[in-house]
């Protein structure tokens, strides 16, 4: 089953705690991307990754980090998680057509106290 | 400032009713996407809009972009419960690189 697969959904951590979010996909998509979901705010991009070694910053990259190490993965980094990080994060991948259909992840509910 | 305007941001009808949402832009887009989205799980996409005017039915739902590529419009008719979700307007641009950029959304709530 094609999918994208994200890894924890919940997760209650404390200011500073260094934490790893995984995000894989099995469609051998070529583009990775990172948002978050905040209530009237809709999806922001955070990083987005067009292939294995290439990432770039999107809407909101202050505070996260990612690597594209592996086609299939894109894990997102907060090297010190702050409150206001508290958010619903989506992975998605999309093959690199042009109409940048994409296809996410569950979503890992965070919150940082 | 959101690029993409969606309205309206809540919607909530009874089972059977019409309706519309929109989403509106001062840009031109290459390409529009609709998004539904319920709670605890991830955006699905609906469809995909690429020609200025192209009209788009899957069911009951029937999508439209404008002509100048700035707008974009969902409508549903005889609206059911297991239409209630948050529906999302999403699209590309050239001025916007290799991003894609979403709308705050709609919240629809059919009741039955």
């Amino acid at each position: 089953e094609a999918q994208v697969t994200q890894n924890p959904r919940y997760l209650i951590t404390v200011t500073g705690k260094k934490l790893t979010v995984t995000c894989s996909q099995n469609m051998n998509h070529e583009y990775m991307s990172w948002y978050r979901q905040d209530p009237g705010l809709g999806l922001r991009q955070i990083y987005y990754s067009m292939n294995v070694e290439v990432t770039d910053k999107g809407d909101v990259p202050e505070g996260y980090k990612v690597s594209r190490k592996e086609k299939r993965n894109f894990p997102l980094i907060l090297e010190s998680p702050s409150p206001n990080q508290t958010s619903l994060y989506f992975c998605a991948s999309s093959q690199f057509t042009g109409a940048w259909e994409q296809f996410f992840g569950p979503g890992t509910r965070l919150t940082v106290l | 400032t959101q690029l993409l305007e969606q309205s309206p941001q809540f919607l909530s009808i009874q089972e059977g009713e019409n309706l519309t949402v929109y989403c509106n832009s001062s840009s031109v887009f290459s390409s529009l996407q609709w998004y539904r989205q319920e709670p605890g799980e991830g955006p699905v996409l609906l469809v995909t809009v690429v020609t200025g005017g192209e009209v788009k039915k899957l069911k009951r739902l029937t999508f439209q972009f404008g002509d100048a590529r700035k707008d974009s419009s969902l409508h549903i008719t005889a609206a059911q419960p297991g239409d209630t979700g948050l529906y999302l307007c999403a699209g590309g641009a050239m001025e916007y690189g290799n991003k894609l950029v979403f709308g705050a959304g709609t919240i629809l709530r059919v009741k039955s």
